[in-house]
């Protein structure tokens, strides 16, 4: 079946590291974004995706990074220059077609935890 | 900028009774796409039910249906015959072509048995 899979499930990050957290689709969307969720909170988007090898800041991209080398992989880097990386982050994709709308397909979400 | 407000940060309704959950919006556009998306406490985004806006009548699914005024930007979410499994963070989303969601801030809705 096709979908989003994000890995891992929980993540925990001590003081000063970086860390990647993984999102590979199959579903052949061009589009992909990243997330974040604070506990009762809303979605604040991340960083955002359109096509391979180009991507742009979303609302909160200070201390994030991304790549898009591959159309089924956007892998988000949370910097130890992010100061408050505690957070629930999900991954979506979509298609990217000027002609038609459609709605996210989203991920299960990573649980990232600083300690 | 497009905005999505959702003004009910709680709610909560009895089993089995019916529960409209508010959404309104801003955009100079005509021509856009509303969603609902449903995030249970697994966390998963599920979506529950979408609309074009050059669509005069009201989506449908199963329990799930919506009262598009679009003149007043408004977009409600009612679910009737309410069960155990609609507990759940409700979210409006809007989107204008290939352009981003754009979220409102979430609707906590408590189903009680």
């Amino acid at each position: 079946d096709g979908g989003i899979t994000q890995s891992p499930k929980y993540l925990f990050r001590k003081e000063g590291q970086n860390v990647t957290l993984s999102c590979e689709q199959n579903l052949n969307h061009d589009a992909m974004y990243w997330y974040r969720q604070d506990p009762g909170q809303g979605l604040r988007l991340i960083y955002y995706s359109q096509i391979v090898n180009d991507f742009q800041k979303g609302d909160i991209a200070e201390g994030y990074s991304v790549s898009r080398e591959k159309k089924e992989s956007f892998p988000l880097t949370v910097t130890s220059a992010q100061k408050n990386p505690t957070a629930f982050y999900l991954c979506a994709s979509s298609p990217y077609d000027f002609g038609q709308t459609y709605g996210y397909t989203f991920g299960s979400g990573t649980r990232l935890t600083v300690v | 900028a497009q905005t999505v407000t959702q003004s009910q940060p709680e709610m909560s309704v009895q089993e089995a009774e019916t529960v409209t959950l508010s959404c309104t919006y801003d955009t100079s556009e005509s021509d856009y796409y509303l969603f609902w998306y449903k995030q249970p406490p697994s966390r998963q985004m599920i979506l529950v039910i979408r609309q074009e806006a050059y669509k005069q009548q009201n989506a449908t699914e199963n329990r799930f249906s919506v009262n598009f005024q679009k003149a007043a930007k408004s977009f409600s979410l009612k679910i009737s015959d309410s069960q155990l499994g609609d507990a759940a963070m409700y979210f409006c989303a809007y989107r204008y072509g290939a352009q981003k969601l754009v979220f409102g801030q979430g609707t906590r809705l408590t189903i009680n048995p």
